[in-house]
């Protein structure tokens, strides 16, 4: 099946960085990608929608200058936390879409952010 | 967009069949219900997906009734390595996919 590799897998950054997560797909064209945020023992939130070539879509409650999302290419897509505080420790995660399955989405392994 | 209702939290005992029960009273005509595993610390896993009646494939079974309103996927013969935590969703795939990701369901398999 598709692969979705994100980078990096941990990160450890001080409060007031700006901290970059990758999201590839790997042997797919991606158009859409999703980025969620999963606190301990809690489900998936969407944070946004990354589309290929144009702005994200962000869900109600996601400052967009605080998560700067980037889809340059139909393999990339970025997600920067800007100016970090411990509040935005968490575990974030992409996914794309399987264009051949309805509803199947293929998700990266997860980066765990703490800001100290 | 549907809602969907699970279990906290279930356990089981190696080599057993565990049925873990989705409600989606709420679910469109278009919806599919697909059933996803995490481990800690992982993203999600694609199990299996379903639109109507039963769905089987190597891992698992999803039986879903005439009204939809609800799914069971059902896991042959537990191991421990299927303690996760399992989640269930109804959606269709758009420009805007939709997708409401409930607390899912703490599966625990004991030896």
């Amino acid at each position: 099946g598709a692969v979705v590799s994100q980078h990096p897998s941990r990160v450890i950054c001080k409060s007031g960085t700006s901290v970059k997560i990758e999201c590839r797909s790997l042997d797919f064209q991606a158009t859409t990608m999703f980025w969620y945020r999963q606190f301990p023992k809690k489900s998936l939130m969407l944070m946004a929608t990354s589309n290929e070539g144009s702005k994200a879509t962000y869900e109600q409650g996601v400052e967009k200058d605080k998560f700067l999302i980037n889809h340059a290419s139909l393999t990339l897509s970025t997600l920067t936390v800007t100016s970090a505080h411990p509040e935005d420790s968490s575990f974030y995660i992409c996914s794309a879409p399987d264009r051949g399955r309805i509803g199947e989405l293929f998700f990266g392994e997860g980066s765990r952010l703490t800001v100290l | 967009l549907a809602k969907t209702t699970q279990p906290i939290s279930m356990d089981s005992y190696e080599g057993q069949e565990v049925n873990i029960t989705c409600s989606h009273n709420n679910i469109a005509t278009n919806d599919y219900i697909t059933w996803y595993q995490q481990f800690p610390s992982q993203g999600p896993r694609f199990i299996i997906q379903g639109y109507k009646t039963k769905v089987t494939n190597e891992v698992a079974s999803l039986f879903i009734p005439a009204d939809r309103k609800s799914s069971t996927l059902s896991l042959p013969r537990v191991s421990l390595s299927d303690t996760a935590v399992y989640y269930c969703l109804v959606g269709l795939q758009g420009s805007n996919y939709q997708l409401i990701w409930g607390a899912g369901t703490k599966l625990i398999i004991k030896p």
